[in-house]
Formats: structure tokens, C-alpha cells, sequence
């Protein structure tokens, strides 16, 4: 089983300011089978990208994903107040398709 | 519209089955894997298996192998989780998504179940 491991597991900045999430898989993950999910308090999770760089519809153009092998990025270019949230990665390289533990993204 | 609408919140003792639903709409359901994912309270996600409603070929996650049961009923486009024996631990939210075909990724989610087990 492969773990996702993310980081930091909180982080605190002020609308307007550059959020970069980090995650990372204990072994090699092909870039077609990364994605990022926001979750809000009470909310089911929202795809955000998947194939670690490609936006889901919908999804704004402040969010964006990079990254290769074990090691990715989501980046979110300016955090509007609606920005606050968990965000999870997860790989859907085989089964199971694990998560990470999350990185929550709060308010400074 | 593609959508998951999940059966409603339930609440148990322990020792009792359970059986939640996930219906989907707006797509061929036959076409796609569904996956269910726990959410403990206050935690994160945890894939618990999926399920390919075509031919219901099912496979679970190893920590969950043996304490669920996936299957899905394509004449009226739902998939479901059960268990026979619920216990405390089992108290979460449970989701179910479809997976891309091609790229894996789950999109839409479904609202969630909220389970409660408690005597």
C-alpha cells in the first residue's frame, strides 16, 4: 500500500497571501493518478485537480498542481476567504487508492 | 447533471446490519467504478473499496477486507455498503464517488451517510 504523506499539517496565512501544500508518496507514483480534493466543514470533498496538474471544471485558475514521481504540489496563487478548507491528495496509481491526512489551510 | 445521492442518516446499536445506498443519475452507471470512503469524526479520508457495476467486480482496501460488503444493483443504478455486525468504531460519514474512467480520479461525490452506532 502506498502512503501519502502531507505537509504542513495546518497552515495559517491571510487572504491574499500564496498557499503551497505539499505531498508525498512512499514510492513512485505515475503523475496521470495524483489529484486534490478541498473539503469544507459539513461538505462532501470537491475534485479540485487531477493528473496532478490538470484543474477540474469549474475549478479557478488561483489553484494549481505540479509535481512528478513522489513528490507534489498543489499552489494556491492568492487564498480568497472561500479558499479556507482541508485539502487532501490522493493517488490512484492501483488499489487502494490511498489519502493523505490532509493539510488545513486557516485563517492568520 | 451527473450526480450521487446517498441514502439518509442512521443510527444503530451495536451488533445490528446496516445497508446504505448510493444512487447515481445523469451518466451510464454502468460504465464507471463507485467508490465508498469513510470519514471518522474529526478525521480524514479513507478508501474503503469500489465497485465496477457493469459486472460487479468488487475489490476492498486490505483494512476493510472482510468487515464490508460491496455490490450494486444496475437496474435501478445504486451501489451499496453493508454490514452484519456494526460496532462502535463504525460511527462515521461515509461517501461514495465515481471514478474517471482513464485518470482514477473520484468526481462527483456523493452528500454523504452518517452512520452512528451506540447503545
Amino acid at each position: 500500500e502506498i502512503v501519502m504523506t502531507q505537509s504542513p499539517a495546518t497552515l495559517s496565512l491571510s487572504p491574499g497571501e500564496r498557499a503551497t501544500l505539499s505531498c508525498r508518496a512512499s514510492q513512485s507514483v505515475s503523475g496521470s493518478y495524483l489529484s486534490w480534493y478541498q473539503q469544507k466543514p459539513g461538505q462532501a470533498p470537491r475534485l479540485l485537480i487531477y493528473g496532478a496538474s490538470t484543474r477540474a471544471t469549474g475549478i479557478p485558475a488561483r489553484f494549481s498542481g505540479s509535481g512528478s514521481g513522489t513528490d507534489f504540489t498543489l499552489t494556491i496563487s492568492s487564498l480568497q476567504t472561500e479558499d479556507f478548507a482541508v485539502y487532501y491528495c490522493q493517488h490512484d496509481y492501483n488499489l487502494p487508492g490511498t489519502f493523505g491526512q490532509g493539510t488545513k489551510v486557516e485563517v492568520k | 447533471e451527473v450526480q450521487l445521492v446517498q441514502s439518509g442518516a442512521e443510527v444503530k446499536k451495536p451488533g445490528e446490519s446496516l445497508k446504505i445506498s448510493c444512487k447515481g443519475s445523469g451518466y451510464t452507471f454502468t460504465s464507471y467504478w463507485i467508490g465508498w470512503v469513510r470519514q471518522m469524526p474529526g478525521k480524514g479520508l479513507e478508501w474503503m473499496g469500489i465497485i465496477y457495476p457493469g459486472d460487479s467486480d468488487t475489490r476492498y482496501s486490505p483494512s476493510f477486507q472482510g468487515q464490508i460488503t460491496i455490490s450494486a444493483d444496475k437496474s435501478i443504478s445504486t451501489a451499496y455498503l453493508q454490514w452484519t455486525s456494526l460496532k462502535a468504531s463504525d460511527t462515521a460519514m461515509y461517501y461514495c464517488a465515481r471514478q474517471v474512467t482513464g485518470t482514477n480520479e473520484l468526481d462527483p461525490w456523493g452528500q454523504g451517510t452518517l452512520v452512528t452506532v451506540s447503545s
